[in-house]
C-alpha cells in the first residue's frame, strides 16, 4: 500500500537547536501535512501544505511540499523543551480523499 | 474550549468481550473520523461520516468492527469479540467544509487494552 518514510525515526538534541525531519514516498501526494502528538494526546496540525513548491511557516516551524510530490520536510528553529513530542507527516494521495495516510512519525526529544 | 471529546480514555478487556468507544465531534464538524493507532506507528484511517452516512470504511475495518453516527453528531465504534491483536489507540476526528483539507481536529483518543 501506499507508505510515508520519515527519518529520521529518532533525534535528540540541544535546547536551542535547530531541528530537520522529512517524509518521503513512491506515491505522488497532492496535499501534505505535518501533526505534533504528545503522549497520551491525540495528534495536533502544525501545517498544511496544497501545492507543490509551496514553502509555509508557522512560528518557528516551516514546511516545504516537495517539487516531485513525493516528499516533505519540517525544519524547527531555536527548539524549546515544549517542541519535545512525535511529528508526523501525512498525505492525501487524492486531493479532497477522506483518508489521510500517516508516516511512522519522528520522535524529538530535547535536553535542556 | 469544546473539542473533540471522547469516552471512555482506557479500556481493558477480556478477548472476546465487547466494547464501544464513543466521540462527540466540535458540535459544526460535519465530518467525522475513525483511526487506530498502534504502538509507535501513525494513525491508520478505519472509516469516516458525513453526517450520520457511512461514506468511506477501510480494509482494516473487519466484520467484528462497526462504527455509527446515528444523529449526524455523536459516533460509537463497537468492536465485537475482541482480540489482542485490536489493542490500541483508537482516535477519533472531526473537520468542516465541502471537502476534506485534511485539517483534522483529533480527540485524545481511546486507547484498548486487550487481555
Amino acid at each position: 500500500g501506499q507508505q510515508l518514510n520519515q527519518s529520521p525515526q529518532s533525534m535528540f538534541i540541544q535546547e536551542g537547536e535547530d531541528v530537520s525531519m522529512n517524509c518521503t514516498s513512491s506515491s505522488i501526494f497532492n496535499t501534505w501535512l505535518w501533526y505534533k502528538q504528545d503522549p497520551g494526546e491525540g495528534p495536533v496540525l502544525l501545517i498544511a501544505l496544497y501545492k507543490a513548491g509551496e514553502l509555509t511557516s508557522n512560528g518557528r516551524l516551516t514546511a516545504q511540499f516537495g517539487i516531485t510530490r513525493k516528499d516533505s520536510f519540517l525544519n524547527i528553529s531555536a527548539s524549546i523543551p515544549s517542541d519535545v513530542g512525535i511529528y508526523f507527516c501525512a498525505g492525501q494521495l487524492v486531493k479532497g480523499a477522506q483518508k489521510l495516510v500517516f508516516g511512522q512519525g519522528t520522535r524529538l526529544t530535547i535536553n535542556p | 474550549d469544546t473539542g473533540v471529546s471522547q469516552d471512555p480514555r482506557h479500556k481493558i478487556t477480556k478477548r472476546g468481550q465487547n466494547v464501544t468507544f464513543r466521540c462527540d465531534p466540535i458540535s459544526e464538524h460535519n465530518r467525522l473520523y475513525w483511526y487506530r493507532q498502534t504502538l509507535g506507528q501513525g494513525p491508520e484511517f478505519l472509516t469516516y461520516f458525513q453526517n450520520e452516512a457511512q461514506l468511506e470504511k477501510s480494509r482494516l475495518l473487519s466484520d467484528r468492527f462497526s462504527a455509527e453516527r446515528p444523529k449526524g453528531s455523536f459516533s460509537t465504534l463497537e468492536i465485537q469479540r475482541t482480540e489482542q491483536g485490536d489493542s490500541a489507540m483508537y482516535l477519533c476526528a472531526s473537520s468542516r467544509g465541502a471537502a476534506n483539507t485534511g485539517e483534522l481536529f483529533f480527540g485524545e483518543g481511546s486507547r484498548l487494552t486487550v487481555l
